[in-house]
């Protein structure tokens, strides 16, 4: 069974470009979540989806935005960047919806220049 | 709101020796689960253990132990007979019970050290 597949795994982008990253789930699992990671604020929670339905957002400013499809693949996209914008940006997926293990991709490395 | 409290930035062990990870965390919730996930060098974090809180015994999975003080609201792992692959950074997290929900809180993380 493949994995949670996140693309691309590296992105360069300038100040005030906007930027979509794509999260490819496994197979079956209908719960997607983002989760931005630095090594000032650590892992934080961006959005979650479910059935094509955002259930939960996290603290983010509007610029920070996703969605969900019908065959569950997500994007998150993220709008007029900012060089605090630079992580690492981590999709999961889940097999249930609900405090189900949560499987992860490798991660879209996003650099801000 | 509930938070996760990782207090050990670093840790290390010597190979096939124990080591002990800490884990505190703040809820006025009864019911919830904790987990714990490992991030290796390669980014991709993975499922160490799980635990429900209404479970009084403790979740084990071959060398990986954890110690759940409900009361404490602490969940310590334990790594015995340490191995070089279990190099990287560990990172404690809680999802609430109420609600339909897989949003993960995360601690800090640890990042553990083995050495040969």
């Amino acid at each position: 069974k493949a994995g949670v597949t996140q693309t691309p795994r590296y992105l360069i982008k300038t100040r005030g470009q906007q930027v979509t990253l794509s999260c490819s789930p496994i197979s079956g699992h209908r719960s997607v979540s983002w989760y931005q990671q630095t090594p000032g604020q650590g892992l934080q929670f961006l959005f979650e989806y479910f059935s094509e339905t955002q259930r939960n957002k996290g603290n983010f400013p509007g610029r920070f935005s996703g969605r969900q499809f019908s065959n569950s693949r997500s994007e998150m996209n993220v709008s007029t960047l900012e060089l605090g914008d630079s992580a690492l940006y981590l999709c999961a997926s889940s097999s249930r919806d609900s405090y189900a293990e949560a499987f992860f991709g490798q991660g879209t490395r996003l650099t801000v220049v | 709101a509930q938070t996760v409290t990782q207090s050990q930035p670093e840790m290390s062990v010597q190979e096939a020796e124990t080591v002990t990870l800490s884990c505190t965390y703040d809820t006025s919730e009864s019911d919830y689960y904790l987990f714990w996930y490992k991030q290796p060098p390669s980014r991709q974090m993975i499922l160490v253990i799980r635990q429900e809180a209404y479970k009084q015994q403790n979740a084990t999975e071959n060398r990986f132990s954890v110690n759940f003080q409900k009361a404490a609201k602490s969940f310590s792992l334990k790594i015995s007979d340490s191995q070089l692959g279990d190099a990287a950074m560990y990172f404690c997290a809680y999802i609430t019970s109420y609600g339909a929900t897989n949003k993960l809180i995360f601690g800090t993380g640890t990042l553990l050290a083995v050495q040969p």
